[in-house]
């Protein structure tokens, strides 16, 4: 079964630049989250899907950030425009539903020159 | 607000020891404690724990949930070079949305 699919898988932009991350989970699995993880740090969510729909986006910095998954399938999560601080490994992962364990992709490490 | 503590942060050990990393937290209402190993890439799932006292086990690897204590510990006996990680805990409460500690940073030595 193949698992969680990120891509890119590593990604350098200067500053204010636009940039983009697409995420295609686990056949059937009806839950997507994306994560931001900082050097030293664990995870933290930035937004989670349950099929099409956003539940929880508290922790996304909506100035900036967006996020799409249309048709419930893959999702994409967006950066405009990027700042320094936004350096960061962002993680996709998927679950089946909501309280079974979650499977992550292999993330995309984001550089900000 | 909730919350995720792991400790120790770093542990250097050698091959053929045994090590116990800890875990404790502060989630409203809790539903499962979960364990991942990460090596340089994406966090690998271990375990799920939901049920206090009932110990889990994988190979060399074993953990158990303390609700009372509101911690959990992961073990690892006869470690191996290839056990040198990032190993995370992390809760879920109600709302499924996963609440990560900093992470143990283990290094095996030969």
């Amino acid at each position: 079964e193949a698992g969680v699919v990120q891509s890119p898988r590593y990604k350098i932009i200067e500053k204010k630049q636009p940039v983009a991350f697409w995420c295609n989970p686990i056949s059937g699995h009806n839950t997507l989250y994306w994560y931001r993880q900082n050097l030293g740090q664990g995870p933290e969510l930035l937004i989670r899907y349950e099929n099409e729909e956003a539940v929880d986006d508290s922790q996304l910095p909506k100035d900036r950030f967006s996020a799409e998954r249309l048709k419930g399938v893959d999702s994409t999560l967006k950066i405009q425009p990027a700042e320094l601080g936004d350096s960061a490994v962002y993680l996709c992962a998927s679950s089946l539903d909501r309280s079974t364990e979650q499977f992550f992709g292999p993330g995309t490490r984001l550089t900000v020159l | 607000e909730d919350k995720v503590v792991q400790s120790p942060l770093s542990l250097v050990v050698h091959e053929g020891d045994t090590v116990t990393l800890n875990c404790s937290y502060e989630v409203t209402n809790f539903r499962s404690l979960l364990w991942y190993k990460q090596e340089k890439k994406a966090p690998t799932f271990l375990f799920m724990l939901t049920s206090s006292g009932i110990e889990k086990k994988s190979g060399r690897l074993s953990s158990i949930l303390d609700k009372k204590e509101l911690s959990s510990i992961l073990n690892i006996t006869a470690t191996q070079t290839g056990d040198s990680a990032i190993y995370l805990c992390a809760t879920v409460g109600n709302t499924g949305k996963l609440i990560f500690g900093q992470g143990t940073t283990l290094q095996v030595k030969p």
